[in-house]
């Protein structure tokens, strides 16, 4: 069965910190999708990145950048110099013929940036 | 043209009532899905829609009506809700069903159910 964990519930930061969320996922498929996702305060999930399993390389979009790892089964997320709009619930989710290709969603993590 | 339009944003209503969710996609998607989401809880997959046929329904109550009228549209009649059925629905879509392209999320319509 496939499971996506995201181990930490809230982050809450200094604006201009950099901060790391974890995303571990569990699948049998070789092949399979990782996404992540944001969602402020207005509801709307603003999709961030799509990663297929045979792409390991790390990804970076000005501030934002992941670290796929599937040695650890694990696609963290990182954003430099957070800023008080990143503000909002991240989810991490993991799509695959497990599944049925429907998204497998994590618990989510929200994050606090203070100014 | 890359968004997918919800309406209404909010909507409260009666347990006794029939309202109904509108969505709207102009990016040529062929699959459209439903989500409810609780607060405080990822999305829970409803209804998916592909090629305007129904092939997924979730084991959701028959109170809650999903209809494709076309490509581009998808709606989600309600009626007789229980207040627990409060929760902000969300309206995604794909490019295909199956596809493991990216969804695109609609910002949703937060219902209360009074």
């Amino acid at each position: 069965a496939q499971k996506v964990t995201q181990a930490q519930t809230e982050i809450s930061v200094v604006e201009k910190e950099d901060v790391t969320l974890d995303c571990v996922y569990e699948t049998r498929d070789t092949t399979y999708y990782l996404f992540w996702y944001k969602q402020p305060p207005s509801g709307e999930l603003v999709f961030l990145i799509r990663r297929n399993s045979f792409d390991e390389q790390n990804e970076i979009s000005g501030r934002y950048s992941w670290n796929f790892q599937k040695s650890t089964s694990s696609f963290n997320f990182t954003i430099t110099a957070s800023q008080v709009v990143d503000s909002a619930v991240y989810f991490c989710a993991l799509s695959g013929m497990d599944s049925n290709y429907q998204l497998i969603w994590g618990a989510g993590t929200k994050l606090i940036i203070k100014p | 043209d890359t968004e997918v339009t919800q309406t209404p944003k909010h909507l409260v209503m009666g347990m006794t009532n029939k309202k109904s969710l509108k969505c709207e996609q102009h990016m040529g998607h062929r699959a459209m899905y439903w989500y409810k989401q609780k607060a405080k809880k990822p999305p829970e997959l409803m209804f998916v829609y592909s090629y305007e046929k129904l092939s997924i329904n979730e084991s959701v109550p028959s109170r809650f009506s999903p209809e494709c009228p076309n490509s581009s549209l998808l709606n989600l009649h309600l009626h007789a809700l229980q207040p627990e059925d409060s929760a902000l629905y969300l309206c995604a879509s794909s490019q295909v069903y199956r596809g493991n392209y990216g969804y695109t999320f609609g910002s949703g319509t937060r219902l209360t159910v009074v």
